[in-house]
């Protein structure tokens, strides 16, 4: 089945920081990649997605690459914000027989940054 | 914009009561989610539905009860509150299909403790 594993944390950073979540996935097609977000006290939300092999998304200043030779889709960001400060979820969508998607999620990255 | 609305936001049961955590979208949104949140589990789906009157079992589904009898609501019921289920829950909802490829738009999430 698929599966997706992400660095475990926490990432604790000082402002300005360069930031990198790693996220690797198994799955048995073409899935959709990515990232969400979680705010403390708050639901997840998007933050950027891949459809397909090399598209890069972004938002907000972090990004991430679809990598399918290497199966990855690490999150980035040049200069990280105390802001920043949340749970970071990596997942992949697969199209399944009759169109579905049933997602999968990572365990999440907690990461802190501070002043 | 509602979104994704859960009701109760907070719940404290003892263990052997009953109760439902009613979702609801307003977008239209085929499929919906029930997952449960716990520390360094990350996300766990219990069940979903892909349409109004189906569901379907996820990875954590025993003790928990669903029904969608209106596309717009998912419900999830617990019948003999265990302990073990204190958790965060988060309801989510998605399109079938149309270019958003499984992205997820998640409730702001229903803290349950069990005594």
């Amino acid at each position: 089945g698929n599966s997706v594993t992400q660095m475990e944390g926490p990432v604790t950073l000082s402002e300005e920081a360069f930031l990198t979540i790693n996220c690797t996935y198994t799955a048995t097609g073409y899935p959709s990649l990515f990232w969400y977000v979680q705010y403390p006290g708050e639901g997840l939300q998007l933050l950027l997605k891949a459809t397909k092999a090399d598209d890069k998304g972004s938002n907000k200043g972090f990004e991430a690459t679809y990598r399918k030779e290497t199966t990855s889709f690490h999150l980035e960001k040049g200069s990280v914000q105390v802001s920043d400060s949340a749970v970071y979820f990596c997942a992949l969508s697969e199209s399944l027989s009759g169109g579905s998607y049933i997602p999968t999620f990572g365990r999440g990255t907690s990461l802190i940054v501070h002043p | 914009n509602a979104g994704v609305t859960q009701t109760p936001k907070f719940r404290v049961l003892k263990t052997g009561q009953s109760m439902t955590l009613l979702c609801a979208q307003d977008m239209n949104h085929e499929y919906m989610y029930w997952y449960r949140q716990d520390p360094g589990m990350g996300l766990r789906l219990i069940h979903y539905s892909v349409g109004e009157g189906t569901t379907a079992k996820g990875e954590v589904p025993d003790g928990y009860n669903v029904s969608r009898l209106k596309k717009q609501n998912f419900l999830l019921g617990l019948e003999s509150a265990a302990p073990s289920q204190t958790s965060v829950y988060f309801c989510a909802s998605s399109r079938l299909s149309g270019g958003t490829n499984g992205e997820l738009f998640f409730g702001e999430g229903s803290r349950l403790t069990v005594l």
